[in-house]
């Protein structure tokens, strides 16, 4: 059973840059396109990127400036980096499995506060 | 961008009813969407992958169709259980997007 789990900072302050990264247990990281995901408070679901297990990126083109999105195969993590965070960055950010399959398995999600 | 765009944001409903959301791109985007089921502080859970294949152990009350740029997810008979917030998402090449989401309620 695959699962997946996020973990990084919870509160930054503007201007900082805010890093996640996610754990893939009980199954490999290859073959997969691997996203991340956020939700405001009350809001609905963003998608910031997606990694391909060979390295290739592609996010979201109105974050796509701030975000990097990278992938550590020998511990089955994959990560964010979003620069310059804001107010407006503050969200539950979620990970998931993605594929033609639609995103068919998803972390628990993580909070992430922006307040000076 | 493919824009995606939900069809009601709210509805409300009775135990039994036959509910159907609609989801339109705003330009063809094949068989290309999923749906998804959001319930509070939860992950969201996938139901319906390529417009109209049910994922597995999602009740078969659970239907979605459509091709191009229009989409249905249709509940059969609606359930207390089914209480939460639906989301399509296109994911076409080297990118995704979701709908801004429908709000279910049980009358």
């Amino acid at each position: 059973q695959v699962l997946l789990q996020e973990s990084g900072p919870g509160l930054l302050k503007p201007s900082e840059t805010l890093s996640l990264t996610c754990t893939v247990s009980g199954g490999s990281i290859n073959g997969y396109y691997w996203s991340w995901i956020r939700q405001p408070p009350g809001k609905g679901l963003e998608w910031i990127g997606y990694l391909f297990y060979t390295d290739s990126t592609t996010s979201n083109p109105s974050l796509t400036s701030r975000v990097t999105i990278s992938v550590d195969r020998s511990k089955n993590q994959f990560s964010l980096r979003l620069t310059s965070v804001t107010a407006a960055d503050t969200a539950v950010y979620f990970c998931a499995r993605d594929s033609d399959y639609g995103m068919d398995i998803w972390g628990q999600g993580t909070t992430v506060i922006v307040s000076s | 961008d493919t824009q995606m765009t939900q069809s009601p944001s709210t509805l409300s409903a009775s135990v039994g009813d036959r509910v159907t959301i609609t989801c339109r791109a705003s330009q063809s985007i094949g068989n290309w969407l999923a749906w998804y089921q959001q319930k509070p502080g939860k992950a969201p859970k996938i139901l319906i992958y390529k417009a109209s294949n049910l994922h597995s152990g999602v009740p078969s009350r659970f239907s979605g169709s459509g091709s191009g740029t229009e989409f249905t997810l249709t509940i059969s008979s609606l359930q207390p259980d089914d209480s939460a917030t639906y989301y399509c998402q296109r994911y076409t090449s080297f990118s995704r997007a979701f709908g801004q989401g429908t709000k279910v309620e049980i009358k």
